[in-house]
């Protein structure tokens, strides 16, 4: 199984920078992807690593450190829009099931304030 | 605008009832996840099919099932409903078996009474 820990809530000042952190236990890890889900919308994919080290993608970069089991989400210049909840989700391979899986966190719900 | 389509939207189901929800994939998507997510919580994964075949499961029971068509749309299918079955139900489509990059709908908000 899985256990991926993320804080529930944090908030942050329009124009700073946020990291919001990612624990994870799982085996098997064959990747982490970082999702944006606003309040009544579906999740969309923001970033995805595999290996360790800093991915980045204009305002969002993401970090990976495969032997602490942890990785960061860091967004630049926040704007009001990013106002939402940040899913953390490991891809793992299920041996029982012969396949794939990829297994969310509970959500970060970001709030930006002016 | 992801391409892939739920329908319903929204519906109310009492205790014991059955329901079928069903999700048109991305155009040259062959597999396709079916995730739950209770208010507040993260996407919990219920099963995924990949060229019409179940290959992989969550910790959900039986009474959850699905299907994946030729044109890989898919439908999910919960019978004896719960109380806790309430959720939106969310169909994410990829064009390989490796799930990773999802494409999600808009769900299918389940009310059970």
């Amino acid at each position: 199984g899985q256990n991926i820990d993320q804080p529930t809530e944090m908030t942050a000042t329009e124009g700073a920078i946020v990291q919001i952190n990612c624990t994870y236990q799982t085996s098997g890890f064959n990747g982490l992807f970082w999702y944006q889900q606003h309040a009544g919308e579906a999740p969309t994919f923001l970033s995805y690593n595999v290996l360790d080290g800093l991915e980045e993608k204009g305002r969002f970069s993401s970090f990976l450190s495969r032997s602490k089991g942890y990785s960061y989400l860091l967004l630049k210049e926040l704007q009001m829009k990013d106002s939402a909840s940040y899913l953390c989700a490991v891809r793992d391979y299920n041996s029982g099931a012969g396949s794939y899986q990829l297994t969310f966190g509970k959500g970060t719900k970001l709030s930006v304030i002016p | 605008e992801t391409g892939v389509t739920q329908s319903p939207t929204h519906l109310i189901k009492t205790r014991g009832q059955q329901v079928t929800l069903r999700c048109s994939s991305q155009s040259g998507h062959n597999t396709v996840s079916w995730y739950q997510q209770a208010l507040g919580q993260g996407p919990q994964f219920i099963f995924q099919y990949y060229r019409e075949e179940e290959n992989g499961r969550g910790n959900f029971p039986p009474r959850f099932s699905g299907l994946q068509f030729p044109n890989y749309s898919s439908e999910l299918n919960v019978n004896a409903l719960e109380l806790d079955d309430s959720a939106l139900y969310l169909c994410a489509s990829t064009v390989d078996r490796e799930p990773g990059e999802l494409f999600f709908g808009e769900g299918s908000r389940l009310t059970v009474l």
